[in-house]
């Protein structure tokens, strides 16, 4: 069973750049979350999915941030513009419903210079 | 917004030594799972506990859910390098999930 995809890997950018990441959960799971991870904490939840439809955005800085998943399978998460502080690996997670366990992606470890 | 803390940060342990490390709220959890996540790798799922006082055991693992629903642990008995990594604590409550500060352990072989 293939894992979730995430692309780009690795990331390098400017402040005040705009950069995208994409997620291809799970075939099947209809929950899909978004997590950014600082170095050195735990992911802290940005957005969740359940297919198409936002379940919680609430942490979510709305300012410069978005997501979607328009066919309720894969998403992307986007920054516009890019701040100093939003250097860290974001994380792509599905499981088959809410609550249930999580299957992580590989991450996009974001550096915004 | 819901904190998880998680105690100790970090630990270093003799390769074959015991290991604990204790996820804590000041709120009522509703459920508890635990991941593991090695050195520049993604949080991997372990376990989920839902019950008051639930014991859970895998191999040398042993997970426990405190009676009040406010604590959790995870021992690892007679660690060995393979263990090496974070361990974080997650709390599903309502549509959130509120992962813990994380214990980082290095085993010493």
């Amino acid at each position: 069973e293939a894992g979730v995809a995430q692309s780009p890997r690795y990331k390098i950018i400017e402040k005040r750049q705009s950069v995208a990441f994409w997620c291809n959960p799970i075939s099947g799971h209809a929950t899909l979350y978004w997590y950014q991870q600082i170095l050195g904490q735990g992911p802290k939840l940005l957005i969740q999915f359940q297919n198409n439809g936002v379940v919680d955005d609430s942490q979510l800085p709305k300012d410069r941030f978005s997501a979607e998943r328009l066919k309720g399978v894969d998403s992307t998460l986007k920054i516009q513009p890019a701040k100093l502080e939003d250097s860290a690996v974001y994380l792509c997670a599905s499981s088959p419903r809410t609550g249930l366990k999580q299957f992580f992606g590989p991450g996009t470890r974001l550096t915004v210079l | 917004g819901q904190q998880v803390m998680q105690i100790p940060q970090y630990q270093h342990v003799q390769e074959g030594e015991d290991f604990t490390t204790y996820c804590n709220s000041s709120t009522t959890l509703s459920n508890i799972q635990w991941y593991k996540q090695r050195p520049g790798g993604h949080p991997v799922f372990l376990i989920q506990l839902v019950k008051s006082g639930e014991v859970k055991k895998q191999k040398r693992l042993t997970f426990q859910f405190g009676e009040a629903k406010k604590n959790s642990s995870l021992h690892i008995t007679a660690t060995q390098t393979t263990d090496v990594g974070t361990y974080f604590c997650a709390d599903n409550t309502g549509n959130q999930f509120y992962f813990g500060t994380g214990t980082s352990l290095t085993v010493i072989p």
